[in-house]
């Protein structure tokens, strides 16, 4: 099946400090990947949708110089939070978008915790 | 706008109990209808999918089957096991190229041996 990784899975770091995170698809290509958040007990909030070659797509209210996404090839997408707060402390997770199914495949997710 | 609701949780049910979990849906157009499944402490996982109407996804004893009539697409199982506690997302997407999934609040289940 269709398999998706994030690297790192937790990540501890200190306020100011900024942190990539890593998205693979790993047996199929994806042109379009996904960056969403989630916030204990509630559900996914699509942040940005990435598109291999040109720029993200960022939702209303996500600041796009806080959140840098980068899609330089068709298995990686990448996201950096700079100037990490503790307030950005959440769970991210990535999807890769595989078209001949209309499916998106969710990655394991990256738990992010800002001191 | 497009949005999918869930019923409520949790929901505790004993062992080998039926299980039903409502979802509805709003959409312009024709979305194709998903259901994810997220353990505690991990990533989302692809439960099972429909991509028109009265298509019937199914896997690992879970199905849901795709009514246009009454835009829902209700999650069952006829018998539930204690592995199956997890937290159900109901979603959609609409069918063009590059949409992302619009996901219902979650509906968290607990089973209990």
């Amino acid at each position: 099946g269709a398999v998706v990784s994030q690297h790192p899975s937790w990540v501890i770091c200190k306020s100011g400090t900024s942190v990539k995170i890593e998205c693979r698809s790993l047996d199929f290509q994806a042109t379009t990947m996904f960056w969403y958040r989630q916030f204990p007990k509630q559900s996914l909030m699509l942040m940005a949708t990435s598109n291999e070659g040109s720029k993200a797509t960022y939702e209303q209210g996500v600041e796009k110089d806080k959140f840098l996404i980068n899609h330089a090839s068709l298995t990686l997408s990448t996201l950096t939070v700079t100037s990490a707060h503790p307030e950005d402390s959440s769970f991210y997770i990535c999807s890769a978008l595989l078209s001949a199914q209309e499916t998106q495949y969710f990655g394991p997710g990256t738990r992010l915790l800002v001191l | 706008g497009d949005s999918v609701t869930q019923m409520e949780g949790p929901v505790t049910l004993s062992e080998e109990a039926f299980l039903t979990i409502n979802c509805t849906y709003t959409a312009t157009g024709y979305p194709s209808l998903f259901w994810y499944v997220q353990y505690p402490g991990e990533g989302l996982q692809l439960l099972l999918k429909a991509t028109k109407a009265d298509d019937k996804g199914s896997n690992k004893g879970f199905e849901a089957t795709y009514r246009k009539e009454t835009t829902s697409f209700h999650l069952e199982k006829g018998s539930v096991q204690v592995s199956d506690s997890a937290v159900y997302f109901c979603a959609l997407t609409l069918n063009q190229a590059g949409t992302a999934l619009i996901f219902g609040k979650g509906t968290t289940l607990s089973v209990s041996s």
